[in-house]
């Protein structure tokens, strides 16, 4: 099952513009990672923000967590065509720190 | 190797087959997952694996679906009697874990299984 829901599930933007996609969760975490897939390739690591913190930021990334409302958000400013790509929030849980996906936000960047 | 690596990479079968799908993690890496991830969703959570022991399997779908690491590095998810359900990509993820306490995945390219 799917632990995590990300809002929009597709969002289209002008090269430039910035992006904001959203994640719900629901149960508690230890820490909260984004993905980026590139159609037909494996996921790759963006950034991870720990449950005690609220803010990250990472280059032209920022994301947020409000554990209150078991909800994150990642921003991309100035977006780029190459950021043309799906966009999954990932939450590990438990002892061994269980990593759960969401359905992924479909972003594409018109150049 | 520098990555993970899935073989194969494409793999076709007929309905009632059986495929293995290998799985060769970083060197050293101590966490290994295994995910399903059917056309337009996201990974779906299969097993996990510290070393060699399968600490959860909450995620196989049938009794159909075995996954092994013997020696805590390749690992081999095995679907038994394939069916047209079955097809997805199969992705296997690797962590370095115990480091920073958090397992960052590292992603192979997976494995596109596609029953007739």
């Amino acid at each position: 099952s799917q632990q995590g829901e990300e809002d929009p599930q597709a969002l289209s933007i002008q090269e430039g513009e910035n992006a904001t996609m959203n994640c719900s969760y629901k149960t508690s975490i230890n820490n909260l990672q984004w993905y980026r897939q590139n159609s037909g390739r494996g996921l790759v690591h963006l950034i991870l923000i720990r449950s005690n913190e609220r803010e990250k930021h990472s280059g032209r990334l920022r994301v947020t967590l409000d554990t209150s409302k078991k909800s994150s958000s990642l921003l991309i400013t100035a977006s780029r065509a190459a950021d043309t790509a799906s966009y999954f929030c990932a939450t590990a849980t438990g002892g061994y720190q269980k990593v759960t996906f969401g359905i992924g936000t479909k972003l594409q960047v018109i150049p | 190797g520098a990555g993970v690596s899935q073989s194969p990479r494409y793999k076709v079968a007929k309905r009632g087959q059986d495929v293995a799908l290998r799985c060769d993690p970083i060197s050293g890496h101590v966490s290994l997952f295994w995910y399903q991830q059917a056309l337009g969703q996201g990974p779906e959570f299969l097993t996990y694996f510290q070393n060699e022991a399968q600490l959860d399997k909450s995620g196989l779908p049938s009794d159909r679906f075995f996954a092994e690491r013997p020696e805590g590095s390749v690992s081999t998810l095995k679907i038994q009697r394939t069916q047209q359900e079955d097809s997805a990509v199969y992705l296997c993820a690797s962590s370095q874990d115990r480091v920073s306490g958090a397992n960052v995945l590292t992603f192979g390219a997976g494995s596109r299984l596609t029953v007739l």
